[in-house]
């Protein structure tokens, strides 16, 4: 069974910029989330979604958005792009919700 | 707000050392996971603890969940260079609310030197 696949893996952009992330779960799984990675802050919980809908959600502003297609397939957005959003994302994937499996994450430098 | 402090927050030791990793709380947990991550790839989970007082063992790591659901411990015997990691310990909420959302704690970096 194929793992978790982020792409791209890697991402540079400029601050006002957006970008889109693309995670592939693992087949059968219906639950993907999504986290922000980065040394000070740890793992960031940003939202989970389940069938398309947005079922959590963390403290992270408007400009983070996501969203997931009828085959469980998400992706998520950043719009306005700061410095402060260089990290590394990671996506995970679940059957049912708390047993996660993550992807490589993509890793985003903002200059 | 959940949160979950891991100590040591860095910690490099010599191949056959022992050491201790610890992960606390002041909130209490519906169960807690332990995952490593190594350098350019995701965290891959070790063992999800469920019950209170409960000790899982995985080859040379013990894992412990405390009485009160609130804290975990992972012990390594006899480190090796290939231990070397993040390791990160994860709640899940208690809540019901937020079953669905994993609190992670900022996670313990490992240096196995041979």
């Amino acid at each position: 069974k194929a793992g978790v696949t982020q792409t791209p893996r890697y991402l540079i952009k400029t601050r006002g910029q957006q970008v889109t992330l693309s995670c592939s779960p693992i087949s059968g799984h219906r639950s993907v989330s999504w986290y922000q990675q980065t040394p000070g802050q740890g793992l960031q919980f940003l939202f989970e979604y389940f069938s398309e809908t947005q079922r959590n959600k963390g403290n992270f502003p408007g400009r983070f958005s996501g969203r997931q297609f009828s085959n469980s397939r998400s992706e998520m957005n950043v719009s306005t792009l700061e410095l402060g959003d260089s990290a590394l994302y990671l996506c995970a994937s679940s059957f049912w919700g708390n047993i996660q499996y993550f992807g490589a994450g993509t890793r985003l430098s903002v200059l | 707000t959940q949160l979950l402090e891991q100590s040591p927050q860095f910690l490099s030791i010599q191949e056959g050392e022992n050491l201790t990793v610890y992960c606390n709380s002041s909130s209490v947990f519906s169960s807690l996971q332990w995952y490593r991550q190594e350098p350019g790839e995701g965290p891959v989970l070790l063992v999800t603890v469920v019950t209170g007082g409960e000790v899982k063992k995985l080859k040379r790591l013990t894992f412990q969940f405390g009485d009160a659901r609130k804290d975990s411990s992972l012990h390594i015997t006899a480190a090796q260079p290939g231990d070397t990691g993040l390791y990160l310990c994860a709640g899940e909420g208690d809540s019901g609310g937020s079953n669905y959302k994993l609190t992670f704690g900022k996670g313990t970096l490992l240096t196995v030197n041979p």
